[in-house]
């Protein structure tokens, strides 16, 4: 079975660093890219970044540029979401989603079931 | 602009034909994927492409675009349906990713 499986719920504190992941199984994993998605209580989804497993290319979304760092361990077939400074205003659910074509980022099929990462003094 | 707009809420009455559309300049040169979302879930990905269903999605859902315009219509809508409707396609430099406000649909 295809799937992506997230870490779990994180409680964190402002000012705290914070690394989350996203295990791929069941497909090769450096022939899709993987994608980060935000969904903040009640609002809409918003494209983070996005990474080529293949060659490790990373691209940002303009509002997320320098705020979070994307990467991957091959080795392993994880990619991650990681920040270096939390804020209250970074409390949201965030999902990981697996291309549905090889080298292509049009479209994501396959979503982890998401992490809930709360961000409170 | 990098902006791809949907209306907030639409609603169909149970068994009719519903058009949820999505507009944007990227969408003259880029397809748009349209992804359902229901409370507490991740979302699905219902169509992709010029008009592609993955595995598991009823055939009442279609995708279309003109112009500036891409259009997901669900034929027959059934109570099942009722979800936020995101659209998502490329900004118009190609390398970056946008996601539609959203469309709540309720189906009544």
């Amino acid at each position: 079975e295809v799937q992506l499986v997230q870490s779990g719920a994180e409680v964190k504190k402002p000012g705290e660093s914070l690394k989350i992941s996203c295990k791929g199984s069941g497909y090769s994993f450096t022939s899709y890219w993987i994608g980060w998605v935000r969904q903040m209580p009640g609002k809409g989804l918003e494209w983070m970044g996005i990474i080529y497993l293949g060659d490790s290319d990373t691209r940002y979304s303009p509002s997320f540029q320098g705020q979070v760092t994307i990467s991957a361990d091959k080795s392993i077939s994880t990619a991650y979401l990681q920040w270096s400074s939390l804020k209250a205003s970074d409390t949201a659910m965030y999902y990981c989603a697996r291309g549905v074509v090889p080298a292509a980022y049009d479209a994501f099929d396959i979503w982890g079931q998401g992490t809930m990462v709360t961000v409170s003094s | 602009s990098s902006e791809l707009t949907q209306d907030p809420a639409v609603s169909v009455a149970s068994g009719q034909t519903v058009r949820i559309t999505c507009q944007g300049d990227s969408l003259r040169g880029y397809y748009a994927s349209w992804y359902q979302q229901k409370p507490g879930q991740a979302p699905v990905l219902v169509i992709y492409g010029k008009n592609n269903r993955p595995s598991g999605i009823p055939d009442r859902f279609s995708g279309s675009s003109s112009g500036n315009t891409a259009s997901l219509t669900i034929t027959g809508a059934r109570a099942e349906d009722e979800a936020d409707y995101y659209c998502n396609s490329r900004d118009s430099s190609g390398n970056h990713l946008l996601f539609g406000g959203g469309t709540k649909l309720t189906v009544l």
